[in-house]
């Protein structure tokens, strides 16, 4: 169960658009379409933003989306925002049934 | 309005071992899977332990297995997790979440607001 592998950061202006990837392993990402992606903000609770690689929760942005290719996962944040700026999380189903998610990254709006 | 409320975090001692509880309200508690997912002080977050809301199936990190133990009281609503054999390295603020839409764990869509554990010599 090795996390995931995510940029430790990444940042852009207001209006611009981010991508951050999230690369694993054919036993996880590459298995099976069961990547999910959250945003944290500081202090609080993470917050679903993304599952099944690019389905959108209900009251989600639809600035946010996903995708994947083999291996590795994307989610990208379109028409950055102030409120944007806080750490994004992957995460995927991983060999046994498990889960494993990505290190992490922080995304600054500057 | 979902709600899920975790109790039970605190100071123990290593070996020791501790019981969380999410006490959870405003959905169908026993048709959906549930998880804990655990963050360290500074840290990333890592998945710890999920059971399944079709038939209660658990499943456990390589970290945990064997020392956890999560378990659902569907009469209370209330999800578990028995933590024995408690190591520095499992201090973290522990989350409770529930899967968005189904029986299974691979999407969480609601989460508590956390409680500490702090283990420690």
């Amino acid at each position: 169960q090795s996390a995931l592998t995510q940029p430790a950061s990444v940042s852009g202006s207001p209006g611009q658009s981010i991508t951050i990837s999230c690369t694993g392993t054919s036993s996880d990402i590459g298995e099976k379409n069961l990547v999910s992606w959250y945003q944290q903000n500081p202090g609080k609770a993470p917050k679903l933003l993304i599952y099944e690689v690019i389905k959108r929760p209900s009251g989600v942005s639809n600035r946010f989306s996903g995708s994947k290719s083999g291996n590795t996962a994307s989610l990208t944040v379109s028409g950055l925002q102030a409120e944007d700026e806080a750490d994004y999380y992957c995460c995927s189903y991983a060999d046994s049934r498990t889960l494993v998610f990505g290190g992490g990254t922080k995304l600054t709006v500057l | 309005e979902v709600q899920l409320l975790e109790s039970g975090g605190t100071l123990v001692h290593l070996g020791g071992s501790l019981r969380l509880s999410c006490a959870t309200s405003g959905f169908d508690f026993y048709n959906y899977g549930m998880s804990w997912v655990r963050q360290a002080p500074g840290k990333g977050l890592e998945w710890v332990s999920s059971i399944s809301g079709s038939d209660g199936s658990t499943y456990y990190a390589d970290s945990v297995r064997g020392r956890f133990t999560i378990s659902k009281d569907n009469s209370k609503n209330t999800l578990h997790l028995q933590m024995n054999s408690l190591r520095a390295e499992d201090t973290a603020v522990y989350y409770c979440a529930k899967n968005y839409e189904s029986s299974g764990f691979y999407e969480m869509g609601a989460w508590g607001q956390g409680t500490l554990v702090t283990v420690s010599s």
